[in-house]
């Protein structure tokens, strides 16, 4: 069965500062991977994806993701953090190989410090 | 830009009591989902449903909730007699392909359910 993990429940980044929020994963066969973000009292808002080809995932607000198989992991990355960055990220994960539901990670809170 | 809307957005009942949950998912999507997240815990998948039949649903999704399409827009989650751990804010989602294998899902604000 697959499986996300962020280790990290609270990230705290100063403002301009560039940001990292960890995932890794755990699927059978080959993953496709997404990144979400939930602000206070909305919904989940899709950021960027993984499916195949380049490692390396661009998205909405400036944010990116790095695929990297041997170390079965898919860190969110921003290079200059804001203020309105604050919010719950959440990785996601799926195993191509089934028709299997989308995994959600716990979730990572972020919050960039003026 | 179109977004999934769902109703209420917060619902206080009583426990044992029968509570629905509505979603009017993008008009041109043909996969819905609801997932659910009790507080300060992760979002975990409840039910998939495509072409008016659940297609996949996890062990959270026993007897006591069903989901139907009623009609062309509308997508709801029922559950029959509620239980104090059924507390949740329960998401629905819909996606144009099989949006767990390729594409995104779009979710909805939430429905925050609180059951005293």
């Amino acid at each position: 069965a697959q499986s996300v993990a962020q280790p990290e429940d609270q990230v705290n980044v100063a403002e301009g500062n560039p940001l990292t929020v960890k995932c890794t994963y755990s699927v059978s066969g080959n993953p496709y991977l997404f990144w979400y973000v939930q602000y206070p009292n909305r919904g989940l808002q899709f950021l960027l994806k993984y499916i195949t080809g380049d490692n390396l995932v661009k998205g909405s607000y400036g944010f990116e993701a790095e695929f990297n198989k041997s170390q079965t992991s898919f860190h969110l990355k921003k290079p200059s953090a804001l203020v309105s960055d604050s919010a719950l990220y959440f990785c996601a994960v799926r195993d191509n190989g089934g028709n299997t539901p989308l995994v959600f990670g716990k979730g990572t809170r972020l919050s960039v410090i003026a | 830009e179109p977004e999934v809307t769902q109703t209420p957005s917060h619902q206080v009942t009583q426990m044992g009591q029968e509570v629905i949950l509505r979603c009017v998912p993008i008009s041109n999507h043909l996969y819905f989902y609801w997932y659910r997240q009790i507080l300060g815990q992760k979002v975990e998948f409840l039910v998939s449903f495509y072409n008016n039949e659940i297609s996949e649903k996890s062990e959270i999704f026993d007897d006591q909730f069903s989901v139907e399409r009623p009609d062309g827009s509308n997508f709801t989650l029922k559950i029959r007699s509620t239980k104090l751990e059924d507390s949740a804010m329960y998401f629905c989602a819909s996606s144009r392909t099989s949006g767990s294998a390729t594409g995104e899902l779009f979710f909805g604000e939430g429905s925050r359910l609180t059951v005293l």
